[in-house]
């Protein structure tokens, strides 16, 4: 069963400490991606990644950075954590258009819901 | 623009057949999603239609594909109460296939017993 694993459910943190959001797939999918959920705004992306140490901005990149220095393992930082980045924060994986299946959707992993305060 | 809309909340009875709707903007999509997600869980793909088509029928699940009006929705037929969820519909941007999905904001889906 295919499966991407965030490393922790829950997390509560301290306004200022460097948080790291870590998520692992099995599937050797070229492309991860780092959404927020809040409500009423539906998900909306932080970053993403094609590649092994390639990245590009989403639609709300500030405050964040990412890591990808293995193609399985792509790692979200908060800087210096803030209230306003409390939140679920959601990792998603897929394969590159074309490269095989009829299913391109994204997998998720379970989430990690991030409380600054 | 990108923009994704769906309503935020619907409440159906159990039993009775629910139906999720959903606009997009990008006429050149070619494949529209559904997810499901439970309560404090990552989103499920629940199925997916190609543009080629007008409607999918999985089980219990109808997809229906306006593509003149740009409308998608979701059916899902005698509603149960483990149907209860966020349903959010999601297209790719500039018709690939994959990349950098945009969603809706998601309907919370409540079942009345």
């Amino acid at each position: 069963d295919v499966k991407v694993t965030q490393s922790s459910r829950y997390l509560v943190k301290r306004t200022g400490e460097k948080v790291f959001l870590e998520c692992v797939q099995d599937m050797d999918h070229e492309n991860m991606f780092w959404y927020r959920q809040d409500p009423g705004l539906g998900l909306r992306l932080i970053y993403f990644s094609y590649d092994v140490k390639m990245k590009e901005k989403g639609d709300i990149p500030e405050g964040y950075s990412v890591s990808r220095e293995k193609k399985e393992r792509f790692s979200l930082i908060l800087e210096s954590a803030s209230t306003n980045q409390t939140s679920m924060y959601l990792c998603a994986s897929s394969i590159v258009p074309g490269t095989g299946g009829l299913n391109y959707g994204y997998t998720f992993g379970s989430g990690t819901r991030l409380t600054v305060v | 623009g990108e923009d994704v809309e769906q309503s935020l909340f619907l409440s159906v009875r159990e039993g009775d057949s629910s139906v999720i709707n959903c606009t997009y903007t990008d006429s050149s999509s070619t494949y529209l999603y559904w997810y499901k997600q439970e309560p404090g869980a990552g989103l499920q793909l629940l199925t997916y239609i190609f543009s080629n088509m007008d409607m999918k029928q999985d089980q219990r699940l109808t997809v229906l594909l306006n593509k003149k009006d740009k409308h998608l929705s979701l059916r899902i037929a005698d509603t149960q109460t483990g149907d209860s969820a966020i349903y959010f519909c999601a297209e790719p941007p500039r018709g690939f296939g994959n990349e950098k999905l945009t969603f809706g904001t998601g309907t919370r889906l409540t079942i009345i017993p």
